[in-house]
């Protein structure tokens, strides 16, 4: 069974950092593309990041560049989001997410439930 | 980036075909994905490339893709399929991922 399971959500001040994790199981982790998307509480979802399957490639919303850095260890099969200097725009249920294929063009098969981060001082 | 426009909300009685829209400029030259988020759930892949049908996905679900606009067909709706329904694209300009504004769909 195909599973993503999100961790490292919470309530942090604005300004600060919090690191998300995806813990990926039920297929070989390391030959697909995965991805972070958010959405914000009573709004649509938005697409915050991608990875290759190798990770030599990575992609980001505009307005995340800078501040949030997405990683992979194939070898304990897990994603990461690193978030820094989080705003009250950040505020959203952060969902992982599997593409299909190694690459990020192609269509998203499999979602965690999400980890919800509130940022609020 | 590229922008994709959903109508917020849609509704039709059961037993009835629902038409979800998708417009873009020329996304009939891109891939369409559509994906179910029922309420406090996390999102379902039910069409992909335009029209393909995952695995165990109804046949009452279809897409369609030409010109400006994608669209999502459910045929015989049911109350189950209250949900919202979100398009998404490949935006290789930009290499990111776009998804539409959603389209919530009520069945009467």
């Amino acid at each position: 069974q195909v599973q993503l399971v999100e961790s490292g959500g919470g309530v942090v001040q604005p300004g600060k950092s919090l690191k998300l994790s995806c813990a990926a199981s039920g297929f070989t982790f390391k030959d697909f593309a995965v991805h972070w998307v958010r959405q914000a509480p009573g709004k649509g979802l938005e697409w915050v990041a991608v990875i290759s399957f190798d990770g030599s490639k990575k992609h980001y919303l505009d307005s995340v560049k800078g501040r949030f850095s997405i990683s992979r260890d194939n070898s304990r099969n897990t994603l990461y989001l690193q978030m820094n200097n989080l705003t009250s725009e950040d505020t959203a249920m952060y969902h992982c997410a599997k593409s299909s294929h190694e690459v990020a063009a192609a269509d998203i098969d499999t979602w965690g439930q999400g980890t919800l981060v509130t940022v609020s001082s | 980036s590229f922008v994709l426009t959903q109508p917020p909300s849609v509704s039709v009685a059961p037993g009835q075909t629902a038409t979800i829209t998708c417009g873009g400029n020329n996304i009939g030259r891109k891939s369409v994905n559509w994906y179910q988020q029922e309420p406090g759930q996390a999102p379902v892949l039910v069409v992909y490339d335009d029209s393909d049908r995952p695995a165990g996905m109804p046949e009452r679900f279809s897409g369609s893709n030409s010109g400006n606009t994608a669209t999502l067909t459910i045929t015989r709706v049911e109350a189950g399929d209250e949900a919202d329904y979100y398009c998404q694209v490949w935006d290789s300009n930009g290499d990111l991922v776009v998804f539409g504004g959603g389209t919530k769909l009520t069945v009467l």
